[in-house]
């Protein structure tokens, strides 16, 4: 079956570290989506991409990188890690075509910034 | 602003009683409207979505929701809820300007505990 894991699914860190969370898919979705949960919050959306080397900047873009080097993995980069980005982490994909389509969301990986 | 309202943080109802959980959003006039829900240490799964046509869209788990564009809500339904049911419900738009974006603005979650 098709699905879309995360890894590490828990991580902590140190402040000033660089973190790297893996997102891998096996839908062959063009779409792929990087969300933070935050109390209060909900999700909110931090990198996603259309397509191989296409990646595009969220609500919440600061402090984060991404790229797209095949279509089943959308690796997000904490270039230098930081205790306001202790959050719980979201990959999801969803594929090309009308009408809104839907987004397949992976477990999560849990992040902690010391 | 631009926005997706869930008003109610968290709704406790006894099983088996009826349950509906408001979404507002100030999108444009056919954004695509989507509920997730969410089961404590766990992804997000689509109950249900609407695209166009029928107002009323029946979704998994005995789930419906009514899309109402005069009040611009997107209420979701259940007329007997499990204790199962207990979760966190999300509201999610994608606005559809000019075509679907495929990205989803989320509300800021309800939470539901379902009482014995």
């Amino acid at each position: 079956d098709a699905e879309i894991t995360q890894s590490p699914r828990h991580k902590i860190t140190e402040t000033g570290r660089q973190v790297t969370l893996a997102c891998h898919q096996t839908w062959n979705h063009n779409n792929m989506f990087w969300y933070r949960q935050d109390l209060g919050h909900g999700l909110r959306l931090i990198h996603y991409s259309y397509g191989v080397q296409d990646t595009n900047k969220g609500e919440v873009s600061d402090g984060y990188s991404v790229s797209r080097s095949n279509t089943e993995d959308l690796p997000l980069t904490l270039e230098s890690a930081a205790s306001s980005q202790t959050s719980v982490y979201f990959c999801a994909s969803s594929d090309r075509g009308p009408g809104g389509d839907t987004q397949y969301f992976g477990p999560g990986t849990r992040l902690t910034v010391l | 602003a631009q926005s997706v309202t869930q008003p109610d943080i968290h709704i406790t109802v006894s099983e088996g009683a009826s349950l509906e959980l408001r979404c507002n959003y100030s999108y444009g006039a056919t954004p695509y409207l989507f509920w997730y829900v969410q089961s404590p240490g766990q992804g997000l799964q689509l109950l249900l979505k609407y695209f166009s046509g029928d107002t009323l869209v029946q979704g998994i788990k005995g789930f419906e929701a009514e899309f109402k564009r005069s009040q611009s809500s997107f209420n979701l339904r259940k007329p007997s809820v499990h204790w199962s049911d207990a979760a966190e419900y999300f509201c999610a738009v994608d606005p559809n300007y000019g075509g679907a974006t495929n990205k989803l603005i989320f509300g800021t979650g309800t939470l539901l505990a379902v009482q014995p």
